[in-house]
Parts: structure tokens; C-alpha cells; sequence
């Protein structure tokens, strides 16, 4: 499904190393969610973003630190990761409205990061 | 602590047969989704249906909810091997102002040709 896309699709890194997962949607959707994805677990919600601002924070630890400098576009700046954050980042979108806030969400394919 | 929790965890069925998987989740809500996900992909939606709903019809599936039971049920009817994939259910919570989407581990299911 297209819509929603995310680079890069993998990364590879080490532990002091800074990187940045961007995400961007072509839907016109108002609101923006990063996922994390591990085997076996269920997926995790960790940052929402509407209207460009957060909204929630799910408890993740400062080394990921989101951006939303438009409603189209979605930052995760990675820095000094530890060998427990390789998993598959998901991002997705979805509109917004005050009656009804949980719309069906939009995602991308995801990227795969390995931390070594 | 987990809201949808589906089951069976894996399921594999032949090609041509029906396949039900099920959700059972911990508090009240406001609709509850069913997305798929192949592999080394994203999340697709499948279906919503809202709390006062019981069931629910998309092409080849069938989506229940019982609200007095916490539960819903997927039914792929005529499954083909494309159908391989995983699938989850997530439930929205009652009230506006919460987007949060909670999501189980979902059911891994195998369609053989």
C-alpha cells in the first residue's frame, strides 16, 4: 500500500552512532504515530503527533527523539541505541477529528534497525 | 498491561477453507480494527466496527463483536494463499481525545496452496 512512506527500509549501527528515520505521508492526514515493532511482542505505540504537535509520549526512553516539522512529515532521531531497540520501526498516519479520533491508521512498510 | 490478545497465536489452514482467529480484550471501547501485515511490510486495515455493532462484512470477511464478552472474531471465508499473513486486532478506547491504538501480538496465518 502506498501512502505512507518511510526510508531508509533497513539500518545498520553501532551503539555511539546518530541517525534519523524519516518518515512521510501523501494522504492528507492530520495525525502521525511511531511504532516499534520486536518478535514476539505486540506493537508499541511511542510517540503521536497531531497537528504537528505531540500529543503523547509513551514512556520511551530519551534517546529516541521525535520531530514533526509539518503534518506531512515525521522524524525519530536515534542516538547512543542499545542492542534492546533493534526492531522494526513502523510509522502511520490517519485523520483526526474531534468526534472521532481513532480512525483507521495508515502504515508504512516500516525500517528494520539493527543495532550492533 | 496488554488490551487485545488474539488467538489462536498460529494457525495453518489449506487453501479453500475458512479461518477464524479471535480477540478478546480488557476494557470498554469505542471500535475495535483488524489489520493485516505481511511479511517485511506494513500494517494493512482490514475492517472497524464500531461498539454498537455486532457484525460486520468486507468482500470475504467477516468481523464480529461481542460487547458483553470482550470479544471479536475474524472469519476469512475461501481462504487462498495469498491470505498468508499476519493478523491483529487493536482497540480504540472509549472516549474522544485518545488516539492510541492498542494492539495484540497478533495471529500468524498459513494458507498452503
Amino acid at each position: 500500500e502506498t501512502g505512507v512512506t518511510q526510508t531508509p527500509r533497513h539500518l545498520v549501527m553501532g551503539m555511539t552512532n546518530k541517525k534519523s528515520l524519516k518518515c512521510e505521508q501523501h494522504l492528507g492526514h492530520n495525525a502521525m504515530y511511531w511504532y516499534k515493532q520486536s518478535a514476539k511482542k505486540p506493537l508499541e505505540l511511542m510517540f503521536v503527533y497531531n497537528f504537528k504537535e505531540q500529543t503523547e509520549n509513551n514512556s520511551v526512553p530519551s534517546r529516541f527523539s521525535p520531530e514533526c516539522p509539518n503534518s506531512s512529515h515525521l522524524f525519530l532521531h536515534l542516538h547512543t541505541l542499545q542492542p534492546e531497540d533493534s526492531a522494526l520501526y513502523l510509522c502511520a498516519s490517519s485523520q483526526v477529528t474531534y468526534r472521532d479520533s481513532n480512525q483507521p491508521q495508515h502504515f508504512g512498510d516500516g525500517t528494520r534497525l539493527s543495532i550492533l | 498491561s496488554q488490551q487485545g490478545e488474539e488467538d489462536p497465536q498460529a494457525l495453518s489452514i489449506q487453501e479453500g477453507e475458512n479461518a477464524t482467529m479471535n480477540c478478546s480484550y480488557k476494557t470498554s471501547i469505542n471500535n475495535l480494527q483488524w489489520y493485516r501485515q505481511n511479511s517485511g511490510r506494513g500494517l494493512v486495515h482490514l475492517i472497524l466496527i464500531r461498539s454498537n455493532e455486532r457484525e460486520k462484512h468486507s468482500g470475504r470477511l467477516r468481523v464480529t463483536l461481542d460487547t458483553s464478552k470482550k470479544s471479536s472474531s475474524l472469519l476469512i471465508t475461501a481462504s487462498r494463499a495469498a491470505d498468508t499473513a499476519s493478523y491483529f486486532c487493536a482497540t480504540a478506547p472509549e472516549g474522544a481525545g485518545s488516539y492510541q491504538l492498542t494492539f495484540g501480538k497478533g495471529t500468524k496465518l498459513s494458507v498452503i496452496p
